[in-house]
């Protein structure tokens, strides 16, 4: 089963940008990946689906300064133009075989 | 608006059982496979269940293999989880959430598992 890792944290300063990585396990870097953003005391929200090809498909009312991008097994969610209300736990996703795989998390700070 | 709605949770002692219901609007359940993910308190995201869209397929996350069951009725376009067995450790937020990209996700219901 593929493995997802991410940093446990991350900071950046409000109007600046930030790249939270999460890589896929030795033997799964073409898995497709999505990312989800979980706010305090909020239900998670799927931002977006990053594909084998690098393509991402975002969720609906995904604000444009969140994109996703690919390098071999490494899969990036960027966010620019950071605003107070980004500061949450973003999570990355994928599937093996019939089991559902969540990275660990990273907390970002906006400072 | 799409939108799903879980209720069901409470507390309950360990050993006992809770049936958890999702309840989807804006869109027709039954096009759409299912899943239910779960966050402890202090933790991260868990996924737990899956179910496709005509009921035949469902997996199961090795922590709650049989002991939690995954149903839908798509007349009624509610997804279900029935939990058995339970332990202090399946006391979390139990979310549920549409297609294998979970876009979107409910609130969230919350079980506590406490004598």
């Amino acid at each position: 089963q593929p493995v997802l890792t991410q940093s446990p944290s991350a900071s950046a300063s409000l109007g600046a940008s930030v790249k939270l990585t999460c890589t896929l396990s030795s033997g799964h870097s073409d898995y497709t990946v999505a990312w989800h953003q979980k706010q305090p005391e909020k239900g998670p929200r799927h931002l977006m689906k990053i594909n084998s090809d690098g393509s991402h498909t975002k969720g609906d009312g995904v604000p444009d300064r969140f994109s996703g991008s690919r390098s071999g097994a490494e899969r990036y969610l960027t966010i620019s133009s950071l605003q107070s209300e980004d500061e949450a736990d973003y999570y990355c996703q994928t599937w093996g075989a019939g089991v559902g795989v969540f990275g660990g998390g990273t907390k970002l700070t906006v400072l | 608006e799409v939108q799903l709605v879980e209720s069901g949770g409470g507390l309950v002692q360990p050993g006992g059982s809770l049936r958890l219901s999702c309840a989807a609007s804006g869109f027709m359940l039954s096009d759409h496979e299912m899943n239910w993910v779960r966050q402890a308190p202090g933790k991260g995201l868990e996924w737990v269940a899956y179910i496709s869209s005509g009921a035949s397929t469902t997996y199961y996350a090795d922590s709650v293999k049989g002991r939690f069951t995954i149903s839908r009725d798509n007349a009624k376009n509610s997804l279900y989880l029935q939990m058995n067995s339970l332990r202090v450790e399946d006391t979390a937020v139990y979310h549920c959430a549409r297609i294998r990209w979970f876009d979107p996700w409910g609130q969230g219901t919350l079980v506590t598992v406490s004598s």
